[in-house]
């Protein structure tokens, strides 16, 4: 079975800092995509980043960065020098992969609520 | 270019009777997926609808059913509501039954 565990529930700090959201994923596929996504208070699931499971090069994105690694079955998402803006609650997910790059339904964690203070 | 419409946006509804819930999906997408997120868990999968079939089905009971029409627009209606039945309802649309998802702003369903 699948399932991905957010074990930080909520996580509170200062602007500038760094904060790094924890996920841990289980599943028996070979192929299977890991995604994260912002949620803010408006409810709309904001996409930031799809990795698939044969790639597990580090990935950074401005002030984002993501680290893939299958041994731990991991995917941790860092932001660096955070700000007020960042506040939401972020999802991790996980969706088995089918040939030609398309993808089942999403398994997503329970969230990490982010608040970044000024 | 538009993104994923749902509506209405906000819906409240008294125990025992139906609910429709709309979604117009992105441009150039045609596959619908629903998704069901109660306050402070993560969305959870109930179906999804490609060439107005249900293709995939999770652990929701048969209250809960869809419809998706030859413009790729979906519904949900969910039958009997439950005080559980209470949460955000997100739709997300897709190319060809799952590449990559955009999703819409969701539809806030309380039962009383």
């Amino acid at each position: 079975a699948q399932k991905v565990t957010q074990a930080q529930t909520e996580i509170s700090v200062v602007e500038k800092e760094d904060v790094t959201l924890d996920c841990v994923y289980e599943t028996r596929d070979t192929t299977y995509y890991l995604f994260w996504y912002k949620q803010p208070p408006s409810g709309e699931l904001v996409f930031l980043i799809r990795r698939n499971s044969f790639d597990e090069q580090n990935e950074i994105s401005g002030r984002y960065s993501w680290n893939f690694q299958k041994s731990t079955s991991s995917f941790n998402f860092t932001i660096t020098a955070s700000q007020v803006v960042d506040s939401a609650v972020y999802f991790c997910a996980l969706s088995e992969g089918f040939r030609g790059g398309s993808q089942g339904n999403l398994i997503f964690g329970k969230g990490t609520k982010l608040s970044v203070k000024p | 270019d538009a993104g994923v419409t749902q509506s209405p946006t906000h819906l409240i509804k008294t125990r025992g009777q139906q609910v429709t819930l709309r979604c117009s999906p992105k441009s150039g997408h045609d596959t619908v997926s629903w998704y069901q997120q109660a306050l402070g868990q993560g969305p959870q999968f109930i179906f999804q609808y490609y060439e107005e079939e249900e293709r995939q089905r999770g652990n929701f009971p048969d209250r809960f059913s869809g419809h998706q029409f030859p413009n790729y627009s979906s519904e949900l209606n969910v039958n009997a509501l439950l005080l559980g039945d209470s949460a955000l309802y997100l739709c997300a649309s897709s190319l060809k039954g799952g590449h990559g998802y955009t999703f819409g702003s969701g539809t806030r369903l309380t039962v009383v």
